[in-house]
């Protein structure tokens, strides 16, 4: 079965609103990353976490990974249009090695 | 330093022909996995290689095969093409994965259709 769940698959935003994207898995994990694709574009990693509990701030992103460690947050301040994207968490489910969720996309309408 | 790069950047095959994707890794690493995007979807990882060595393989058949050579730059061969093999094939580096988890870093993906 889906071992990661990524929520919601398609978020249309205003320009200026918050976005958030959920990643959820249903085994506990060692570390989670975080990656975006713009459209026509390759995967770019943004951020690891590995701590319980961890919260990480890059600019208006803010990163954190769940007590339990199975599920993680994207969280976006105040969108610009250069967000747009396709937002996905990724990590090592089952024996596999980096495996991505089905990932968010985002679109910010100006 | 360099980045990861791909070649070719575009390519069209026939069902049943053969294919080979090549990639260089970004310098300092020594680590290669494969990934296969499809349209709408997340990368599918297909096989790791570190080492030369493969180290780690997704749920594709074995008409997906890779190489790693000496310098860590990589190949990913697929046989008997089929058409639902059209796709984003992704190349990313990373470090020796013993540290623990690595950042990967990606090519601009080769863009495979199979007609």
């Amino acid at each position: 079965g889906q071992q990661v769940m990524q929520i919601p698959q398609y978020q249309h935003v205003q320009e200026g609103e918050d976005f958030t994207t959920y990643c959820n898995s249903s085994t506990t994990l060692s570390n989670i990353q975080w990656y975006k694709q713009r459209p026509g574009g390759h995967p770019v990693f943004l951020i690891q976490l590995v701590k319980s509990g961890e919260v990480k701030k890059q600019k208006r992103l803010t990163f954190q990974f769940g007590e339990a460690k199975k599920n993680s947050s994207l969280h976006i301040t105040a969108t610009q249009t250069t967000d747009v994207g396709t937002y996905f968490c990724a990590g090592p489910w089952g024996y596999q090695k980096v495996t991505f969720g089905i990932g968010t996309k985002l679109q910010v309408i100006p | 330093e360099t980045g990861v790069t791909q070649s070719p950047t575009h390519l069209i095959k026939t069902r049943g022909q053969q294919v080979t994707l090549r990639c260089s890794s970004q310098s300092g690493h020594n680590t290669v996995s494969w990934y296969q995007q499809a349209l709408g979807q997340g990368p599918q990882f297909i096989f790791q290689y570190y080492r030369e060595e493969e180290n780690g393989r997704g749920n594709f058949p074995p008409r997906f095969s890779g190489l790693q050579f000496p310098n860590y730059s990589s190949e990913l061969n697929v046989n008997a093409l089929e058409l639902d093999d059209s796709a984003l094939y992704l190349c990313a580096s990373s470090l020796n994965p013993g540290l623990g988890p690595s950042p990967l870093h990606f090519g601009n993906g080769t863009r495979l259709t199979v007609t």
